[in-house]
């Protein structure tokens, strides 16, 4: 699977819109961008995936670039349960199952 | 909706003894199961991936022989940290998916090694 880049942190403050950055330069065609988040204690919580278009559901808005060598997860209004360390996935689609994580990018949220 | 559950949810094993640990799928049919180590420095490393009618496939850096995986019905897995020392702690993450969803991820096992 490609590799992704992404900050290793970034700040918002409470009702903010957040854009976090993910930077995917080689990715290949049949392969879908995922985000993931976890917070501490838990496991990782799926926020949503896309291949080209831009993708939205109650959690957050997934932009796509046109050439698909970068995304951007974009959280509107942010609260403290926002707080997470999130992470860009690269997977691909149909027989090959596997979720490689890197670091992601510590959301810290103040109030 | 989709759940995972993992248990126990920490436990402390003493250095070379060896502790089993189990993952419960709950509203739909686990077709895939990952197991995941999270180590204190929250690196992930992906131990093996079982998939239904074909062999559970290691990563490298991991084997059978150390972390035996059974999968054996649609709801059920369970790994076990056989011989288990310092380097083997960590948060043991299960990801489970039915062939057109997505992971769902349990809250861990968290392993100390003594």
């Amino acid at each position: 699977d490609a590799k992704t880049t992404q900050p290793d942190s970034m700040e918002s403050t409470e009702g903010e819109t957040v854009h976090l950055p993910c930077s995917h330069a080689t990715i290949s065609g049949n392969e879908y961008i995922y985000w993931y988040r976890q917070v501490p204690l838990q496991g990782p919580e799926y926020v949503t995936h896309g291949l080209q278009q831009n993708t939205t559901n109650s959690m957050a808005f997934l932009a796509i670039a046109s050439d698909r060598k970068s995304s951007t997860l974009i959280l509107p209004h942010v609260s403290l349960r926002d707080a997470a360390v999130y992470h860009c996935i690269l997977r691909v689609a149909g027989g090959n199952n596997k979720l490689t994580f890197g670091q992601g990018t510590v959301l810290s949220v103040i109030p | 909706g989709a759940l995972v559950y993992q248990y126990p949810r920490r436990t402390i094993c003493k250095s070379g003894t060896s502790m089993r640990m189990e993952c419960q799928a709950v509203g739909f049919q686990a077709t895939s199961v990952a197991w995941y180590r999270q180590s204190p420095q929250k690196t992930f490393e992906l131990i093996a991936l079982s998939t239904v009618n074909s062999a559970i496939k290691y990563e490298q850096n991991f084997t059978q022989e150390k972390f035996p995986i059974s999968h054996p019905n649609l709801s059920f897995s369970s790994m076990t940290v056989l011989n288990a020392y310092l380097e083997d702690r960590g948060l043991y993450l299960c990801g489970a998916k039915t062939e057109n969803s997505d992971y769902t991820f349990g809250s861990g096992t968290r392993l100390l090694v003594i």
